[in-house]
């Protein structure tokens, strides 16, 4: 069964600092991955996914994430932080054949002024 | 509708009450999916619906939840006897098929606190 580890449970970065956000999945056949936003007291919004084809992925604002397979991760950046950004991050993964989204723990951000 | 709807967003109830959560997903998904947010623990996924048929139920953490979905639309998460580990965020969500692959859409969730 596929699983997803978020390694950090709270990031702090000062504001225009790079943000990388670290997500290992493991997946027996080749996996969906996501990267999901929760501002607070909203739902989850998604940011990004990878399913084929290309393994840099760009998503909303300003964030980007890259697929390596032979790392089996798919860490999440963004290369100035802003207020804004502070929000809990979820990476996920699902696998070919429909299965439903596995969620990892999530990692708060914070970004300091 | 314009995004997932779900009610009520914050419940209060006493340990051994039974308590209804409701989801109206997206107009024209499909597939519907309950999850369940606990502090630190991430989402946990509970149940999805392919219409009104829940192929998979292995995720409910006891016989005292329930859901069904009628006309393919309206889905109520039931929990009976409740108990105060069920306190959480049970988030709805829906897609507009069930694929792996798919975009999946999150209402803003039910707190609900057993006291």
């Amino acid at each position: 069964a596929q699983s997803v580890t978020q390694l950090g449970s709270h990031v702090s970065v000062s504001e225009g600092a790079l943000v990388l956000l670290r997500c290992n999945y493991s997946s027996s056949v080749p996996p969906y991955l996501f990267w999901y936003v929760q501002y607070p007291n909203q739902g989850l919004q998604l940011l990004l996914k990878y399913t084929t084809g290309a393994t840099l992925v760009k998503g909303i604002n300003g964030f980007e994430a890259e697929f390596k397979k032979s790392e089996t991760s798919f860490h999440l950046t963004k290369p100035s932080a802003h207020m804004s950004d502070a929000a809990e991050y979820f990476c996920a993964v699902s696998e070919a054949g429909n299965t439903p989204l596995v969620f990892g723990k999530g990692t708060r951000l914070s970004v300091i002024a | 509708g314009a995004g997932v709807s779900q009610s009520p967003s914050n419940k209060v109830t006493e340990k051994g009450k039974d308590v209804e959560l409701r989801c109206d997903p997206i107009s024209g998904h499909t597939a519907l999916y309950w999850y369940r947010q606990s502090l630190g623990q991430g989402l946990e996924f509970l149940i999805y619906f392919q219409g009104n048929s829940a192929p998979d139920k292995s995720g409910l953490p006891s016989d005292r939840f329930s859901a069904e979905r009628t006309g393919g639309s309206v889905s109520t998460l039931t929990i009976q006897r409740t108990q105060q580990e069920d306190s959480a965020v049970y988030l709805c969500a829906s897609s507009p098929i069930y694929s792996s692959g798919n975009t999946i859409y999150f209402g803003e969730g039910s707190w609900l606190t057993v006291v």
